[in-house]
Order: structure tokens, then C-alpha cells, then sequence
């Protein structure tokens, strides 16, 4: 069974630059996650699509973050303006199950550094 | 809101001890309660999976305890290897249908050869 697949792996942006992540869930797992680890962090949610629609996004900046699950499948997180602080890693995860019945998986993440 | 702590923040330990990893959490009410190790610069790899109704789980050397009433799990990692060197993280995930998975800070691991 493929993972969950995620790029670009790193990415290096000067600030006010604008970034996009990709991620590729487990087939058929209804659930998907984007979180942000800064370094020394536990992850913190930033947005979680049941299928294609928003479960909850309360967490995320949405002044400069924006996310969308075209189709239920994948995703793509994009930043802009980036600033210093969105240096993190960005992690993606899904689940086959509603809310938070299933186990979870994880992608390898993509680094992000802001200069 | 469900809170999340694991104890301690940092271990080190020589090859081939038994050890314990903590977490305990606020809100008894959970679905579920999942372990996780992340190396350096990886993603969080799922190491075992304890449903509410469950007491615990094993995989290999590993074994996952839950204890729902008194809001605690632990960790068993027995004959411990210097490749178990790691962050474990264990994620609450609440009962309802609204409720989010709530992260611990994690436990880094330093087991020495």
C-alpha cells in the first residue's frame, strides 16, 4: 500500500515570496490533515478536509494560507505572502475514517525555510 | 479542551534497558489514542493504534497500555536499540464528531550503543 506522498520535500523562499505544497493521500482515505511543525513543536492542525469539504479550519491564517481538496483526493496547501515565522515543516495525513475514528498516517513532510 | 502531556521530555539510556514512555491526558472522553516516532527531519511514523475499549496493544517489542479513567497511556519499549533513538509522540483523538486530535509534546529518545 503506497503512503501518503508529499512534495517538494524542501523548499527555501525569500519572505513576501508565495509557496505551495502538494500532498497525495492513501487511496480511499476520506480524511486529510495539514499540520505545521516548527522545530522543537508538536504539530499543529492547520486545516482538516472530510472528502472535499472543510471540517475545520479554525487554526489556520487565513489572511496568507489557503488549502483546497479538489475531487476529495488531493491537496495542496499554499502560502502567500510567506514571512519568517512560517518556517516549519508541513505535514500532511490522512485517515479512512470520519473525524477521528482511524488511525492516522503521515507524510515524509515538506520543509519550509523563509529568509 | 482536551490537554495532552508526556513525561519526560528527554530520556537517555543505555542499550538493552526496558523503558517507559508516559502521556496523560485531561478529557476521558477519547475515541482512540495513537504512538508515533519521528526521526529527524521525517514524518511521524505510526507505531500503534488503542481503541477507547481497548487496554492495550502490542507490536514486536512495543507494547501500548491505556488506562481511559485515569487519563493515562504509557509506552513499553522493551530490550531498547539505538535505532529506537527518536521523538514519540502520542495524539488523543476526542469522541465526538466535532472533537480534534490533540498532540502531545513528545519524548526524545536517545538510546546509547
Amino acid at each position: 500500500e503506497a503512503g501518503v506522498a508529499q512534495s517538494p520535500r524542501y523548499k527555501i523562499i525569500e519572505k513576501r515570496q508565495s509557496v505551495a505544497f502538494w500532498c497525495n493521500p492513501i487511496s480511499g482515505h476520506a480524511t486529510l490533515y495539514w499540520y505545521q511543525q516548527i522545530l522543537g513543536q508538536g504539530p499543529k492542525l492547520l486545516i482538516q478536509f472530510q472528502n472535499n469539504g472543510v471540517v475545520d479550519d479554525s487554526q489556520l491564517p487565513k489572511d496568507r494560507f489557503s488549502a483546497e481538496r479538489l475531487k476529495g483526493v488531493d491537496s495542496t496547501l499554499k502560502i502567500q505572502p510567506a514571512k519568517l515565522e512560517d518556517s516549519a515543516v508541513y505535514l500532511c495525513a490522512s485517515s479512512w475514517a470520519w473525524g477521528t475514528a482511524g488511525e492516522l498516517f503521515f507524510g515524509e513532510g515538506s520543509r519550509l525555510t523563509v529568509l | 479542551k482536551q490537554e495532552v502531556t508526556q513525561i519526560p521530555a528527554a530520556l537517555s539510556v543505555p542499550e538493552g534497558e526496558n523503558l517507559v514512555l508516559n502521556c496523560s491526558f485531561t478529557d476521558s472522553a477519547i475515541y482512540n489514542l495513537q504512538w508515533f516516532r519521528q526521526d529527524p527531519g521525517k514524518g511521524l511514523t505510526s507505531l500503534l493504534l488503542i481503541q477507547s475499549s481497548q487496554r492495550e496493544q502490542t507490536s514486536g517489542r512495543l507494547n501500548a497500555s491505556l488506562d481511559k479513567s485515569s487519563g493515562r497511556s504509557t509506552l513499553y519499549i522493551a530490550a531498547s536499540q539505538p535505532g529506537d533513538s527518536a521523538t514519540y509522540l502520542c495524539v488523543v483523538g476526542g469522541e465526538t464528531s466535532g472533537s480534534r486530535l490533540t498532540f502531545g509534546e513528545g519524548t526524545q529518545l536517545t538510546v546509547n550503543p
